[in-house]
């Protein structure tokens, strides 16, 4: 099994809706990021959180840690999100474990 | 600021060719990540430099891959022989030092992609 699970892997929506990528992860963390990955392979580190949530402009990212899983949200998607967005954390304090990635599709 | 800088941006190269790739990072890191991120798989970590030494190779095909980054600053990834499943798009990032209770921010490149035919 996976350490980190990531649904869905595709998603396509319609601009303006709602978005959420669910990320499940099966050992103890401290830290997870999440991340934003355009084509052509450039990573963006989005956010990194330990506890509750966290918010930039239209992106919100929770993690509820006895539950093992985090959530991004996007509100009022848009084309410009479409990217691949990927959830990672810490084993110990050395190495980053990613999840495979959700491809997001926003349609104007 | 200046991100983390990597070349060249792409390689196409047959098998058994050797191919080498150059990443700079952010000034003042001392922590620089080589990353191998397969199509439609999430990056693995390939090597981790702490200024000019290595924390963790765990994960590198040591027969054929090697690092280095000799003076603290700049590195470079060698193949050596290439294989046909090392096409993967290759990734460097640095952060600023190494948080022994994990969550330090990782700055990443561009990547190089690279194609073995």
């Amino acid at each position: 099994k996976n350490e980190v699970e990531q649904s869905p892997q595709n998603l396509t929506a319609q601009e303006g809706e709602f978005i959420t990528i669910n990320c499940s992860y099966s050992v103890g963390i401290s830290a997870l990021h999440w991340l934003q990955q355009h084509p052509g392979g450039g990573i963006v580190s989005l956010f990194m959180l330990s506890s509750g949530k966290k918010k930039h402009g239209r992106l919100i990212a929770t993690i509820n840690i006895q539950e093992k899983h985090s959530s991004l949200h996007i509100t009022a998607s848009h084309p410009r999100d479409s990217a691949v967005y990927i959830c990672a954390f810490w084993e110990g304090a050395q190495k980053l474990v990613f999840g495979q990635g959700t491809r997001l599709t926003i349609n104007p | 600021e200046a991100g983390v800088a990597q070349s060249p941006r792409y390689k196409i190269i047959e098998k058994r060719q050797s191919v080498a790739f150059w990443c700079n990072p952010i000034s003042g890191h001392a922590t620089l990540y080589w990353y191998q991120q397969i199509l439609g798989q999430g990056p693995k970590l390939l090597i981790q430099f702490q200024n000019n030494g290595v924390v963790d190779d765990s994960q590198l095909p040591k027969d054929r891959f090697s690092a280095e980054r000799l003076k603290g600053v700049d590195s470079t990834l060698k193949i050596q022989p290439a294989k046909l499943e090392d096409s993967a798009v290759y990734l460097c990032a640095s952060s600023l030092g190494w948080d022994p209770g994990g969550g330090e921010t990782q700055y990443f490149g561009p990547g190089t992609r690279l194609l073995v035919l």
